[in-house]
């Protein structure tokens, strides 16, 4: 089946500053890669997502990229705030895992240092 | 309400306790989900409904028992439960088959003892 792998585990930036944040992913067949963030005591929420006929998607200050002959993509937060200080998941969608099924990495918990 | 709401929000029950957990999304859509979400390990899909129908069941111990009794609705009753099972339990949602983003509740921190 799919695996996902995530890094870093931790992260910690500078107010201000730039994070980047990479996921691996096995089948080259996943078409679809969505980004969560889940802050402390609520569940995680989609905050942008990107499918496989596209190499990179943007919103404000967060940008997803795909690199499909790698086989990953990243996700990349400019200009940090506080309020981006939480725990990031990738996923990836592989056809073959059936229609509804999201493998998840295992997560990077960023601190932006004020 | 918006959005997916999960209750209780915290639950904590022992070994031979029944309990239930209860999910309601407010979005229209079609297919429902329990995860299972543990420390230092990746989001575990436990069932997956659409249209009320069990799709999908990740050989979950029967000691998880879901029940979806419409698309809006989605339940896991838990019963003889053992310490490993502590965990958040997140509900998700998604459009339908073919949408594969999925909406998530803020979770059930179940602790068993």
């Amino acid at each position: 089946g799919e695996n996902v792998e995530q890094h870093p585990s931790t992260l910690s930036v500078q107010e201000g500053d730039s994070a980047v944040i990479k996921c691996t992913y096995s089948d080259s067949a996943s078409n679809y890669f969505p980004w969560y963030k889940q802050e402390l005591g609520k569940g995680p929420q989609l905050i942008i997502d990107i499918r496989s006929n596209v190499g990179e998607k943007k919103d404000q200050r967060i940008a997803v990229t795909l690199n499909k002959t790698a086989k990953h993509f990243s996700l990349h937060i400019t200009e940090t705030q506080p309020e981006d200080s939480a725990v990031y998941f990738c996923a990836a969608h592989s056809p073959g895992a059936g229609s509804y099924q999201l493998t998840f990495g295992k997560g990077t918990k960023l601190s932006v240092i004020p | 309400e918006t959005g997916v709401t999960q209750t209780p929000r915290h639950l904590v029950m022992g070994m031979t306790n029944k309990k239930s957990l209860k999910c309601e999304q407010h979005l229209g859509h079609n297919a429902m989900y329990w995860y299972k979400q543990s420390a230092k390990k990746p989001l575990e899909l436990m069932f997956v409904y659409s249209l009320e129908e069990r799709v999908e069941n990740n050989s979950v111990p029967s000691r998880f028992s879901p029940e979806c009794p419409n698309s809006s609705h989605l339940f896991l009753h838990l019963h003889t439960l053992q310490p490993e099972d502590s965990a958040l339990y997140l509900c998700a949602s998604s459009p339908d088959r073919g949408f594969y983003e999925q909406y998530f509740g803020p979770g059930t921190r179940l602790t068993v003892t």
